[in-house]
């Protein structure tokens, strides 16, 4: 089984609309990342949390809320969908130590918002 | 923003050639880490190098670091079909343990 999972895997959603997209970890890490990923760019962090009472916003947050429910999920909402945040969304993973900071990804979640 | 920017933006090669492509950076960082992602897929992490360390080698890939030019190169010796992909670098600053993504290079390996 997949470490970093991610439901749904697709989305298509309509404008106004609010979703929530899911991320579950079998890692035992304390550290869970929100990522958006725009055709032929990088990834841009939305949202961090370091543990579980622990939540901070990244580069882009406007418009986007988390969820920290346990130390494996993290969850990402779009309170109020837009066309331009169709995009495909990574969770991520990692360790708290020297020697932890590799990130482990889900597969993606990829959503459409008409 | 992104703190890393890739060079080329898209590399085309044949398959046993080696592939180099570069990372430039704008500010001091505590390691800087590549991925590499398939077409549509999650992130994998290929290498890490921290910033007093100039090289690094882990099968078919060498990294160096060069942080008077704030520039780091990742070379995938001997390329085979299945490198094609998208590769990444992230820098991660000092008390800020956040990475930061470049915007990539498209590695296309021609059999």
């Amino acid at each position: 089984d997949a470490d970093v999972t991610q439901t749904p895997r697709n989305r298509i959603t309509k404008t106004g609309k609010r979703i929530m997209l899911e991320c579950s970890q079998t890692k035992g890490h304390d550290r869970m990342y929100w990522y958006r990923q725009d055709p032929g760019l990088g990834l841009q962090l939305i949202y961090y949390s370091f543990d579980v009472k622990d939540i901070n916003k990244g580069e882009i947050s406007d418009g986007y809320s988390v969820s920290r429910q346990a130390q494996a999920k993290f969850s990402l909402s779009l309170e109020s969908a837009i066309p331009n945040q169709t995009a495909l969304y990574f969770c991520a993973t990692s360790g708290t130590g020297v020697g932890e900071e590799t990130q482990y990804f889900g597969p993606g979640t990829r959503l459409l918002v008409l | 923003s992104q703190q890393g920017e890739e060079d080329p933006q898209a590399l085309s090669i044949q398959e046993g050639e080696n592939a180099t492509m570069n990372c430039s950076y704008k500010t001091s960082i505590n390691n800087l880490q590549w991925y590499r992602q398939n077409s549509g897929r999650g992130l994998v992490h290929l290498i890490l190098i921290r910033s007093n360390e100039r090289e690094k080698h882990s099968g078919r890939l060498r990294v160096t670091l060069d942080t008077s030019k704030k520039s780091s190169s990742l070379l995938i010796t001997a390329s085979r079909a299945a490198d094609t992909a998208s590769y990444f670098c992230a820098t991660a600053n000092f008390g800020n343990e956040k990475l930061t993504f470049g915007t990539g290079t498209r590695l296309t390996i021609i059999p």
